[in-house]
C-alpha cells in the first residue's frame, strides 16, 4: 500500500533552517506530484507548494517563496522541504502529501496520501 | 485570495447523530472543494473532492454537496471513530490553495 514516511521531529533556533524528508513507498514515485503543508495549533492547514517528481520543477505559495525549497531524489524515491530563516511562527507539524492524480504533467491539489508529520519547533 | 469560512467550529454530537458541516467560500469555487479528517498524531485522510466525490474506502456515511460559495459535509450516522477535526480545502488553478479553520467533533 502507498507509504509516506516522515523524517523525525526537530527542534531549532531562530534563523537556522529545517529539512524534512519523505521517503514513499507502494507507488510509482515519479507519477504524482508531491504537496507540502503545515499545521499549526489551532489553525488550518497551510500549503507551501510542490514538487513535480518527474520532472523535479517546483511551484511555491507566495508566502513561502524564497524560504522553502522542494526537491526530491527519484533513486531514493524520497522528497525533501527545507525551510530557512525560521522564526517561532513556523512552529508547527509539516506534512508531505500525494496528489490524487497519476500521470506525469497531471496535477490536481487534491491530496490523497499524507505522510504522519513531522513536528518542528522553533524555539532560542 | 479564497477565504474559506467553516461552521461551526465546534460540535458535540452524540453516536448515531447526523452531523452537518458547512463551509463557505468568499468568492464562486464552482466545485473545486474537498474535505479531510484529521486525528491527533496521524495522518490527515481525503475524505471527499470535487465538492461530492467520495475517495476510494471512505465509509458511505459521509457525503460532500454544494457548489459555488455554499458546500456542506455530511456524515448520516456518526460514528466513534468519527471524532476528529474536517477541514475543507479549496484548490483551482487560479487561485492559492487554501484551507478552512476546522472544525472539532467532540464527544459529549
Amino acid at each position: 500500500q502507498v507509504q509516506m514516511i516522515q523524517s523525525g521531529a526537530e527542534v531549532k533556533k531562530p534563523g537556522a533552517s529545517v529539512t524534512v524528508s519523505c521517503k514513499t513507498s507502494g507507488y510509482t514515485f515519479t507519477g504524482h506530484y508531491i504537496h507540502w503543508l503545515r499545521l499549526a495549533p489551532g489553525q488550518g492547514p497551510e500549503w507551501m507548494g510542490w514538487v513535480n517528481t518527474y520532472r523535479g520543477d517546483t511551484h511555491y505559495a507566495p508566502k513561502f517563496q524564497g524560504r522553502v525549497a522542494l526537491s526530491r531524489d527519484t533513486s531514493e524515491t524520497t522528497a525533501y522541504m527545507e525551510l530557512s530563516s525560521l522564526t517561532s511562527d513556523d512552529t508547527a507539524v509539516y506534512f508531505c502529501a500525494r496528489d490524487l492524480v497519476e500521470g506525469q504533467g497531471a496535477l490536481s491539489n487534491w491530496f490523497d496520501a499524507w505522510g504522519q508529520g513531522t513536528l518542528v519547533t522553533v524555539s532560542s | 485570495d479564497i477565504q474559506l469560512t467553516q461552521s461551526p467550529a465546534f460540535l458535540s454530537p452524540s453516536i448515531g447523530d447526523r452531523v452537518t458541516v458547512t463551509c463557505r467560500a468568499s468568492q464562486d469555487i464552482s466545485r473545486g472543494l474537498a474535505w479531510y479528517q484529521v486525528k491527533p498524531g496521524k495522518a490527515p485522510k481525503l475524505l471527499i473532492y470535487a465538492a461530492s466525490t467520495l475517495h476510494t474506502g471512505v465509509p458511505l456515511r459521509f457525503s460532500g454537496s454544494g457548489s459555488g460559495t455554499d458546500f456542506t459535509l455530511t456524515i448520516s450516522s456518526l460514528q466513534p471513530e468519527d471524532f476528529a477535526i474536517y477541514f475543507c480545502h479549496y484548490s483551482s488553478g487560479f487561485f492559492p490553495i487554501t484551507f478552512g479553520q476546522g472544525t472539532r467533533l467532540e464527544m459529549k
